[in-house]
Order: C-alpha cells, then structure tokens, then sequence
C-alpha cells in the first residue's frame, strides 16, 4: 500500500511569513500533483509535477519533485490569508491512473 | 470551459434507501474516477472509468456499491441500502486520458444518512 506523509499536519502563521509543507514517501511516483481544497469544496489542481528534480514556479508557491520522485515540498513565500486551506499532494504511480493522496497540511494565515 | 459538474451537492438519505450521484466530466475528458473522502480522513480512491468501461475498481467496496459510465450521459455512482458509515464526501475527477495526468475534480457530492 503506497502512503504519502505529509508534514506539518497544522499550520498556523501570520501575513508575510514564509512555509514549506512536505510530502513524502517511500514509493515511486511518476506523476505527482498539489491540491488546495477549501471547506464544503472541492480540490482545485494547483500544479503537476513529472520529472524528477523538477521545481515550478506558481506567483509565490514554489513547488519541487524530488529527485528519485518519491517526495515533494510546496514552498510559500510571503503568505496571505488567501493562502489559507488544506493542502493535499497526490501521487500517481505508472498507469495504474488512480490518486494516492497525502494526508493533508491545513494552514492558517492570519493579518 | 465548464468544469467536472457533480449533482446534487447535497443528499440525505434514511438507512437503506438508494444514493445516486451523479458526475459530468468536463468538455473533452472521457475519463472518470470517484473518490470518497470520510470525516476527518483523507481522498480514498474508489473507481476508474471509461466510457461503457470499468478499468479499476480496487477501491470500492464489495457490496451495495457500483458505478457506470454509460455512452450517453453523467457517470453514476450508485449505493443501494446505505448506512450511516457510508456519509462522506463523494467526489468525481476527469481526465482527458489515461495513464499518468492531471485529474480535475468536482466541487463533491456531501452523503447524509440518517
């Protein structure tokens, strides 16, 4: 059963600070994607990641894949309290198609 | 460009009635996957489909539960007899392929029983 950890599990920061979550596991991914999913909604893609080493760039979300493509980290520069939500990385693995999700990092960002 | 629709947003049910939820991929994608998510707990896989095709259904449970994907209209996903254990979030993702991809998701189907 393949699990991704992702840490912190709570985040609470003030307006201007910076964060990184991670994601992490012990299998091999060939794709893998972040989410950020407001309450009562549901997760809204915010990038995928492929290639191992990989980092891309969202305004001030900075997203990497690792090198061996078994782990993750979303980097947030100056947060808002917009940034606030839970945050889910998701893990696709060769054609198998189905997601293995994280188990999510809620972050608060207060004035 | 209208995104994954899911009908209804919100459903009750009494113990052992029917749920029928409904999902209609976006424009183009003919590929469809549910998902439950429990309370306080994470997105578990549920179905893969295609259209008139089950690729995967690994992750839903043996009884009272089945999905289609007819030719013509909204993929189903259908629970027969439910349970108070069966309320969740239900949510539906498309995909324009196969294999490794992005998936797009619904704003989810909320599952009441009583």
């Amino acid at each position: 059963t393949q699990l991704l950890e992702q840490s912190p599990q709570f985040l609470s920061i003030q307006e201007g600070e910076n964060l990184t979550v991670y994601c992490n596991s012990s299998s091999v991914f060939s794709s893998l994607q972040w989410y950020r999913q407001e309450p009562g909604e549901g997760p809204v893609l915010l990038v995928t990641v492929v290639t191992g080493g990989e980092v891309k760039k969202l305004k001030r979300l900075t997203f990497q894949f690792g090198d061996a493509r078994k782990d993750s980290s979303l980097h947030i520069t100056a947060a808002q309290p917009g940034d606030t939500g839970l945050y889910l990385c998701a893990g696709e693995s060769g054609t198998a198609s189905k997601l293995t999700f994280g188990t999510g990092t809620r972050l608060q960002v207060t004035l | 460009n209208a995104g994954v629709m899911q009908n209804p947003r919100h459903l009750v049910r009494r113990r052992g009635q029917e749920a029928r939820l409904r999902c209609s991929p976006m424009k183009g994608h003919s590929h469809v996957y549910w998902y439950r998510q429990l309370p306080e707990e994470g997105l578990k896989f549920m179905v893969y489909l295609q259209k008139e095709n089950i690729i995967d259904e690994s992750g839903m449970p043996k009884e009272r539960f089945s999905a289609e994907f007819p030719k013509e209209g909204p993929s189903i996903l259908r629970i027969q007899q439910v349970v108070r254990g069966d309320s969740a979030a239900y949510f539906c993702a498309s995909s324009p392929q196969g294999g490794p991809g992005t998936q797009y998701f619904g704003p989810g189907t909320r599952l009441l029983v009583l």
